[in-house]
């Protein structure tokens, strides 16, 4: 597709269960983003992927958090035993990796989930 | 530690006259920063970028300033009109990555 795509669009799961959260970022973009808004929040930074360099995991809140990057392409972010305080918009963004640096990070529409 | 601020949450203005969002950073690292504006159930869309080795970048009727010594900059909406209602974030990145670091957002409502 043209844009980054994230699915599902939205997400109810009972507290304590798994969720998957998944991103196809723009063809040929070697950067990948996740980021979280929580309500009235601004945006969270959580992982950023760069082509086949390790992961910048510095902002997942813990350890229930994880993500990976299949093949340089498609991201799935994994939450497990979800918490009420996990509800929120995940968003996932792509960029290219250009020099001098011009290129900006394109968002999906996000997954909005809720945790009851 | 928030390395990139937005300190006005919200901002109403009248149609027609100039807005003015500001941002401010901590890490002298940063060398990039760039303008997305955010409707309701939609991501962030890019707006306007601009490197360190500038301080002025204009695009249209948005034009975002940077004050390296200040760490310091802000976007100019002149003339505002009721379709730039949205949340506007800014972001900085630098210190060898392209990792982006996101201010709080802050809401601005155009009023005709």
């Amino acid at each position: 597709g043209a844009g980054v795509s994230q699915s599902p669009s939205n997400k109810v799961t009972e507290k304590g269960k798994d969720v998957e959260l998944r991103c196809d970022p723009i063809s040929g973009h070697t950067a990948l983003y996740w980021y979280r808004q929580s309500l009235g929040q601004g945006l969270e930074f959580l992982i950023y992927f760069q082509g086949n360099s390790a992961p910048d995991k510095s902002g997942l809140p813990s350890d229930r958090f994880s993500a990976e990057r299949t093949g340089g392409s498609v991201s799935t972010l994994t939450i497990q035993r979800t918490q009420q305080e996990d509800s929120a918009v995940y968003l996932c963004a792509s960029s290219l990796r250009q020099y001098p640096r011009s290129a900006e990070a394109f968002f999906g529409q996000g997954t909005r989930l809720t945790v009851v | 530690d928030q390395q990139v601020k937005q300190n006005s949450p919200s901002l109403s203005v009248q149609e027609g006259r100039i807005s003015i969002l500001n941002c401010d950073y901590t890490n002298s690292m940063f060398d990039y920063f760039l303008w997305y504006k955010k409707y309701p159930a939609e991501g962030p869309t890019f707006l306007i970028s601009i490197s360190s080795i500038k301080d002025k970048n204009e695009d249209g009727r948005f034009t975002v300033f940077l004050n390296k010594s200040a760490k310091h900059l802000s976007l100019h909406i002149v003339p505002s009109q009721p379709g730039d209602s949205a949340v506007y974030f800014c972001a900085a990145s630098g210190s060898g990555t392209y990792k982006y670091i996101f201010g709080t957002g802050t809401r601005l409502k155009v009023l005709a």
